[in-house]
């Protein structure tokens, strides 16, 4: 099977724009998850989607967002960039309640 | 809440000889117990999982954890390390009752020589 892919791998940006991040997850998996990692904070949870629906959301302001369509596939989205924004957005996906297995991530960049 | 410490930020070992990558946790419910490696400008691969039965879990390349309910541990192990071991290893915590956010450590850089 493919592994997760994300979309795109680089991105360069500056403040005040929005970004939109995709994650095509394995075929057959239906639990899309994201995550942010930097070097002061690590790897922190944005949210996690099943079958279109938010089950549950990590500690982010309201300018991250995220979706899932029905063919699973995810969108995260973030609005009035700032420059601690600049990260490694990781998406991975999982069958219910197993393992997460991660994509190779979008670096993004706000300058 | 769920929380999860890797107490070393580096550990250091030579080719040939065993590795070991400590990590432990805190949880409220059921722990569900990963580690992934990863390796620079990559994403996480999965190395192994445990979520029930046996304590001692054998994953990819030669890697084993060990769970320890008493302890709230899961160190992972490899009983002969290679040079191309040597990446950024994460430990990771689910509540598997109820939750489905995985939570990290911040990682431990393992370094083998030659």
């Amino acid at each position: 099977k493919a592994g997760v892919t994300q979309t795109p791998r680089y991105l360069i940006k500056t403040r005040g724009q929005q970004v939109t991040l995709s994650c095509s997850p394995i075929s057959g998996h239906r639990s899309v998850s994201w995550y942010q990692q930097t070097p002061g904070q690590g790897l922190q949870f944005l949210f996690e989607y099943f079958s279109e629906t938010q089950r549950n959301k990590g500690n982010f302001p309201g300018r991250f967002s995220g979706r899932q369509f029905s063919n699973s596939r995810s969108e995260m989205n973030v609005s009035t960039l700032e420059l601690g924004d600049s990260a490694l957005y990781l998406c991975a996906s999982g069958p219910l309640d197993d393992t997460q297995y991660f994509g190779p991530g979008t670096r993004l960049t706000v300058l | 809440a769920q929380s999860v410490a890797q107490p070393e930020d580096q550990v250091n070992v030579a080719e040939g000889n065993p590795l070991t990558v400590k990590c432990t946790y805190s949880v409220s419910g059921n722990p569900y117990l990963f580690w992934y490696v990863q390796y620079p400008n990559r994403g996480l691969q999965f190395l192994l999982k445990y979520i029930t039965g046996d304590n001692l879990v054998k994953g990819s390349y030669g890697f084993e954890a060990e769970f320890n309910k008493s302890q709230t541990s899961f160190h992972l192990k490899k009983p002969s390390a290679l040079v191309s071991d040597s990446a950024l290893y994460f430990c990771a915590v689910r509540d598997g009752t109820n939750d489905y956010k995985l939570s990290f450590g911040a990682g431990t850089t393992v370094t083998v020589r030659a």
